[in-house]
């Protein structure tokens, strides 16, 4: 079984729906990141969590919102999709390495999300 | 702040033959990591790669490696004897060791190659 599972996996909606999209890990990670895919633009940074009560805006968080309910689990909304937040989207999961530094990020297998 | 840049959008490169991927980066930090990422088709992220920026030796994996020349800020990943499944977006990625954002990768806008057989 992967170590970090994304749902859905592919996702169509309409503008103005809420869209959840949720990623789980088994790999007993503290760290947890969204990431967007654009054509020609490589992933950016959506939100990051370093745990359960510790959540951080990152590079592009308008119009996102996260929820992480436990080490494991952490969600990524859409309050209102518009068609410009169509992507594709990564979560990625991190442990606290040596001295404190984070260790390699592994991503899950995305989810593509078409806003129409 | 950090900038990664892969002036490369498209490269392609013959079965069994090498090929160098070219990136750059921005920074005033003196301690980082430095990644490259394969995205098959599948979308899959894979880590190909790490190097971290104390270590004056290249990194290897089998038939990838680096040439990390930190004066010039620059990371290119070689592929030797290319494979069909080598074809891939490659991605380009830094990691900061300091500050509250430590641990969070800034990304290229990644290379595409394609292998000919």
């Amino acid at each position: 079984d992967a170590d970090v599972t994304q749902t859905p996996r592919n996702r169509i909606t309409k503008t103005g729906k809420r869209i959840m999209l949720e990623c789980s890990q088994t790999k007993g990670h503290d760290r947890m990141y969204w990431y967007r895919q654009d054509p020609g633009l490589g992933l950016r940074l959506i939100y990051y969590s370093f745990d359960v009560k510790d959540i951080n805006k990152g590079e592009i968080s308008d119009g996102y919102s996260v929820s992480r309910q436990a080490q494991a689990k952490f969600s990524l909304s859409l309050e209102s999709a518009i068609p410009n937040q169509t992507a594709l989207y990564f979560c990625a999961t991190s442990d606290w390495g040596l001295a404190g530094v984070a260790d390699t990020q592994y991503f899950g297998p995305g989810t593509r999300l078409t806003v129409l | 702040a950090q900038t990664v840049t892969q002036s490369q959008p498209e490269m392609s490169v013959q079965e069994a033959e090498t090929v160098t991927l070219s990136c750059t980066y921005d920074t005033s930090e003196s301690d980082y990591y430095l990644f490259w990422y394969k995205q098959p088709p599948s979308r899959q992220m894979i880590l190909v790669i790490r190097q971290e920026a104390y270590k004056q030796q290249n990194a290897t994996e089998n038939r990838f490696s680096v040439n990390f020349q930190k004066a010039a800020k620059s990371f290119s990943l070689k592929i030797s004897d290319s494979q069909l499944g080598d074809a891939a977006m490659y991605f380009c990625a830094y990691r900061s060791l300091y500050g509250g954002s430590q641990g969070n990768l800034i990304f290229g806008k990644g290379t595409k190659l394609s292998v000919k057989p």
